[in-house]
């Protein structure tokens, strides 16, 4: 397997602009994780999924991000409008099971938002 | 005024030498904690793991320590060479009432000295 895959790896956009970030996990693993990184805040849980439902959103931060997860093999982390305060490394997670086994990470997306 | 970022604490240790990293964890309902390691420009990668019902679990040149009374956890690395400079999380699994959070520590920055 080749690991979660995120993409884009880097993305520069304007302010207000929309902006999709999309993974896929690791196939067969039933938990998908969206994590936010940035120096200020460190490594943040936004979202999680178990079988493609949303189980906490507690962590988005607010209403201009939302996540999906279509399928297994797909989701995405949207932020509408983006601004200059989001701009961070963002990772999607995977795992087979939560609470017995790890979370394997993509690479991660960095997110630059002028 | 603008608030700083994370001070991450910094480990150097010299080449072979044995690496000691701290954490603390913050719910004593936690039963599963992981150590990852980050190296630059990528994703956290999983080094070893432990569950609430022990102590102390080694790897191959890692073990990691458990202490519940006190909720902590502890890295130890034998042997310490280059490749091990990153920065290391801790990170414990949440799984009251049903639902699962990986929650991550705010890392620490190993430093391996030639």
């Amino acid at each position: 397997d080749a690991g979660v895959i995120q993409s884009p790896r880097h993305e520069v956009t304007e302010m207000g602009q929309e902006v999709t970030l999309r993974c896929k996990p690791i196939s067969g693993h039933d938990y998908l994780f969206w994590y936010r990184q940035t120096m200020m805040r460190g490594l943040e849980l936004l979202i999680y999924f178990n079988n493609n439902v949303p189980i906490d959103d507690s962590g988005m931060p607010e209403d201009r991000f939302s996540a999906k997860m279509p399928n297994a093999s797909f989701s995405t982390l949207k932020i509408q409008p983006s601004e200059p305060r989001d701009s961070a490394v963002y990772f999607c997670a995977s795992s087979l099971e939560a609470g017995n086994t790890e979370a394997f990470f993509g690479q991660g997306t960095r997110l630059t938002v002028v | 005024g603008e608030s700083v970022g994370l001070h991450l604490p910094t480990l150097s240790v010299q080449e072979g030498d044995n690496s000691i990293i701290n954490c603390a964890y913050s719910n004593s309902a936690s039963d599963y904690f992981i150590w990852y390691k980050q190296e630059s420009g990528k994703g956290p990668q999983f080094i070893i793991d432990i569950r609430s019902n022990m102590d102390k679990r080694q790897g191959q040149r890692v073990t990691v320590l458990l202490n519940k009374t006190v909720k902590h956890l502890s890295l130890q690395i034998a042997a310490t060479q280059p490749g091990d400079s990153a920065v290391y999380f801790c990170a414990e699994n949440l799984s009251g009432s049903g639902t699962y959070k990986y929650i991550f520590g705010t890392g620490t920055r190993l430093k391996v000295l030639a």
